[in-house]
């Protein structure tokens, strides 16, 4: 059971430059959330989707694209790096239920902007 | 937004020690969770209360949903080394966009052997 699968696990970029975070989960579940993690400051939402063809903006989105082709996968892409987007991203999944705040989450990406 | 207040930010305690940590909000829950990330992972879900004054263990893990639903408490009972790590409460509103949480910001608990 692979679970909620995200790519690459540590990456260092330069400012300006772009990337993309990979997120795919094998569980069939409808919702897929990124957020990001600064030290002692919990998690924060940056985006969120409900469905394939469906996102939508969490509370801190500025700097990001999403993208929801497929169930299966949900792409994080920052365009211009800049230093403040230095931080561990997670990708998570829930299944459509009335306990969907039941959410499993990636083991993380831990990105620095130098 | 909604905000959660927890507390304490770090515990450090001996083996065998009990813990209690808690989460305070502005505003009513209608769920509350309480997650576990060991270092270098993401967070894991230890135990999920659904119903104000819900008491629910696992295994030596405790955790009660506030009266008032504004507020929720974890226990843990006889303290190991595996304990270390930071534990997380989530709260679930009411509302349109239900299904999303508001974390709070975490307490780092390191466990002595």
């Amino acid at each position: 059971n692979a679970g909620v699968t995200q790519t690459p696990k540590f990456r260092i970029l330069k400012i300006g430059q772009s990337m993309t975070l990979q997120c795919t989960q094998d569980m069939n579940h409808n919702y897929m959330y990124w957020y990001r993690q600064d030290p002692g400051m919990g998690l924060k939402l940056i985006y969120y989707s409900v469905g394939a063809g469906i996102t939508d903006k969490g509370e801190v989105p500025n700097g990001y694209n999403v993208s929801r082709s497929t169930t299966e996968d949900f792409p994080l892409r920052l365009e211009l790096a800049a230093p403040s987007q230095t931080s561990v991203y997670f990708c998570a999944s829930s299944s459509l239920s009335w306990k969907s705040e039941k959410l499993f989450f990636g083991s993380g990406t831990q990105l620095s902007v130098l | 937004g909604q905000q959660l207040n927890q507390s304490p930010q770090s515990m450090f305690i001996q083996e065998g020690e009990d813990v209690s940590m808690n989460c305070t909000s502005s505003s009513i829950f209608n769920t509350w969770l309480w997650y576990k990330q060991d270092p270098g992972e993401g967070p894991v879900l230890l135990i999920a209360l659904y119903k104000a004054g819900e008491l629910t263990s696992n295994g030596r893990l405790t955790a009660q949903f506030g009266i008032t639903r504004k507020d929720s408490f974890l226990n843990i009972s006889a303290s190991i080394p595996s304990d270390v790590g930071i534990y997380f409460c989530a709260g679930q509103g009411s509302g349109g966009s239900n299904y999303k949480l508001t974390f709070g910001k975490g307490t780092l608990l390191t466990v002595n052997p």
